[in-house]
């Protein structure tokens, strides 16, 4: 299996609700990664988990809230989100050797994100 | 933390002519360059990448070239077809392992 597998593909989603976003892969890779991408521009980090340690953006508001329930699964959970943050999230995976991060990405297909 | 500029932001050629994607980078300690192209509304898909091990690497019409001294790489796509049309995006991993990605170029190839 070499996919990386995000669910919803799509949501719409008011500024009050409460909503997640869930990504998965099975390839034993232990980094994983949430991206927002805007229509044209490039992808941007928003949160890495690798080997289970959590490193952050600082730019990314506390209303994205990313969650990793073990090394296959990472969620992203969103609250208050304002207009501004629709855009396509995308979740990826990268391959360790040896401990150490090769940087070749595997990116899932994305979850295009509207808020109302 | 490593800066990565792209150029041109937009490119149109002739069906059947080359094209060149230009980037450089900042960080000295960065050893993987990819690059991904991504159609409307899809995923970025990696197309071809290279380490800093090597100068230069080729897969059919896809090539890439890497200058460490110059700290800058290149795309390059012969015999251009419709299909190639799509936003291009160069990267690189610098010392932090995490990925730096340039600002894009729309690659538009004419019939």
């Amino acid at each position: 299996d070499t996919e990386v597998t995000q669910t919803p593909k799509h949501l719409v989603m008011g500024m009050t609700n409460k909503k997640s976003l869930k990504c998965e892969q099975h390839m034993g890779h232990r980094a994983m990664y949430w991206y927002k991408q805007k229509a044209k521009k490039p992808p941007e980090l928003m949160f890495v988990y690798s080997y289970e340690k959590l490193s952050i953006n600082e730019s990314v508001p506390s209303r994205f809230s990313p969650e990793c329930p073990n090394s296959s699964l990472l969620n992203l959970h969103l609250h208050a989100l304002q207009p501004e943050d629709s855009a396509l999230y995308l979740c990826a995976s990268s391959q360790q050797l040896a401990g150490v991060d090769t940087g070749e990405l595997f990116f899932g297909e994305g979850s295009r994100l509207t808020v109302l | 933390g490593e800066n990565v500029e792209q150029h041109p932001s937009t490119l149109s050629v002739q069906e059947g002519d080359s094209a060149v994607i230009k980037c450089t980078y900042s960080d000295s300690a960065s050893n993987y360059f990819p690059w991904y192209k991504q159609e409307l509304g899809k995923r970025p898909q990696l197309i071809i990448d290279i380490r800093s091990n090597v100068g230069e690497k080729k897969d059919q019409r896809i090539a890439v070239t890497l200058n460490k001294t110059a700290k800058h790489f290149s795309l390059h796509i012969t015999e251009t077809q419709p299909e190639d049309s799509a936003v291009y995006f160069c990267a690189a991993s610098g010392a932090a392992r995490q990925l730096t990605f340039g600002s894009g170029t729309q690659l538009t190839v004419l019939p």
